[in-house]
């Protein structure tokens, strides 16, 4: 069974860049997959930030991209501010309506 | 504004059933596929079910298929998973997602609702 891969966790210094990787266990990420990115901090509902590779969702500011670099889809967190600090997910699309969560990235902002 | 209230949630033994019900306001629901995400306690997201727009096309995550069943009534804006034969390990957060898209297949998740926790414990 394909695993869907992320780092476990990152840290970034407020007001820096940072880039967070969503891959497969085998083979390369590419926009087929629809990757989505999610930002979940402790206790709440998951928030959509990016879907379908770029599309921001709505509200979200332009401080978050998303992208496909190299053979994974790329979460690009940009001015990194003290709230970013969060749990980030990736989903990808599988094929015959099947989606797989990867296992989360924890960001630290210090 | 998408608003999704999801009930239903609560303590069942194993082996036993649970319906959760998510009710759908601020946007045409019959327009939008919807899915359900679960959270064990202090693990990651894990995709559940979703169906289409129109409720003719239902998916399922391996962990799920046979013991749970997705519905929606799109004249009550409402969204149902029917969860049977409850194992310990179904212990999570139920979240009520919409989708992009009227695709059950390919559309991406947009808005989440609270969540709803379902206990499976003796």
């Amino acid at each position: 069974q394909t695993v869907v891969t992320q780092e476990p966790s990152f840290s970034v210094s407020p007001g820096g860049t940072v880039t967070l990787t969503c891959g497969l266990s085998s083979g390369s990420v590419s926009t087929s997959y629809y990757p989505s990115w999610f930002q979940q901090t402790p206790g709440q509902a998951p928030r959509t930030l990016i879907y379908t590779t770029d599309t921001r969702s709505s509200g979200v500011p332009d401080r978050f991209s998303g992208s496909i670099l190299g053979n994974k889809a790329a979460l690009t967190i940009t001015g990194a501010q003290a709230d970013d600090e969060s749990d980030y997910y990736c989903v990808l699309y599988m094929g015959s309506g099947i989606w797989v969560f990867g296992g989360g990235t924890k960001l630290t902002v210090l | 504004e998408v608003q999704l209230l999801e009930s239903g949630g609560g303590l069942v033994q194993p082996g036993g059933s649970l319906r959760l019900s998510c009710a759908a306001s601020g946007f045409t629901f019959s327009t939008y596929a919807m899915s359900w995400v679960r959270q064990a306690p202090g693990k990651g997201l894990e995709w559940v079910s979703a169906t289409s727009g129109s409720g003719g096309s239902s998916y399922y995550a391996d962990s799920v298929r046979g013991r749970f069943t997705i519905s929606r009534d799109n004249a009550k804006n409402t969204l149902c998973l029917q969860m049977n034969s409850l194992r310990v390990e179904d212990t999570a957060v139920y979240y009520c997602a919409k989708k992009s898209t009227a695709a059950g297949d390919t559309g991406s998740i947009d808005y989440w609702g609270q969540g709803t926790l379902v206990t499976v414990s003796s």
